[in-house]
């Protein structure tokens, strides 16, 4: 079974904290994701990565940053954590590019105050 | 951007009823549409990947339709359990080959 754990559950940060989550999954998928989910709203894309060293921005990348310096690994980074990043964040790993189903981390509730 | 609705937002369904919800989303374009289920403090799991017009898949009790002509997808899940409780989420695939998600029916069974 696909596998995909993210660092913490829950984090409460101070504003202007810098914010590192961290995604790791163990088959060896190519794709990696990051979302966010608000409520009464579907997950947004922040980025995406198809290989390592790669990134892409999705549709909401502003005030977020990420890494991918392994396989394995994608971690999000908020350089200056606000409170409108309050928010359920998501990581996900597909095999394919076009499509493929995608396996979720159980994903990290972030408040920051 | 397309522009994905699911319906309803909420449903509360008694346990063994049978229900289902929808999922639309413009027809012109389609390339592919996801279904996946999200228990409260799990990860979000897929069910199906469906392409085909007048496609439908079955897992169980839970089965989706397709009509790409419309643009909408039904998911129909019979004799409703407690373990069905969960949000149901939606994703067609853009032509940049991302999902475009829906914001979900939540489901409640009662007992």
């Amino acid at each position: 079974d696909v596998k995909v754990t993210q660092s913490s559950r829950y984090l409460v940060k101070r504003t202007g904290e810098k914010v590192f989550l961290e995604c790791v999954q163990d088959m060896d998928h190519e794709n990696m994701f990051w979302y966010r989910q608000d409520p009464g709203l579907g997950l947004r894309l922040i980025y995406f990565s198809y290989d390592v060293k790669m990134k892409e921005k999705g549709d909401i990348p502003e005030g977020y940053s990420v890494s991918r310096e392994k396989k394995e690994r994608f971690s999000l980074i908020l350089e200056s954590a606000s409170t409108n990043q309050t928010s359920m964040y998501l990581c996900a790993s597909s095999f394919d590019r076009g499509g493929d189903t995608q396996y979720f981390g159980p994903g990290t509730r972030l408040t920051v105050l | 951007i397309l522009n994905v609705e699911q319906s309803p937002q909420s449903l509360h369904v008694q346990e063994g009823d049978s229900t289902n919800f929808t999922c639309s989303f413009p027809s012109s374009n389609f390339y592919a549409l996801h279904w996946y289920r999200w228990e409260t403090a799990k990860s979000p799991e897929a069910l199906f990947v469906m392409t085909l017009n007048g496609d439908e898949k079955k897992k169980g009790r839970i089965s989706a339709t397709l009509n790409t002509k419309e643009g909408y997808s039904y998911l129909y899940i019979k004799g409703s359990q407690p373990e069905d409780s969960a949000t149901y989420l939606c994703a067609p695939l853009n032509s940049n080959y991302q999902l475009i998600w829906g914001a979900g029916t939540k489901l409640i069974i009662k007992p």
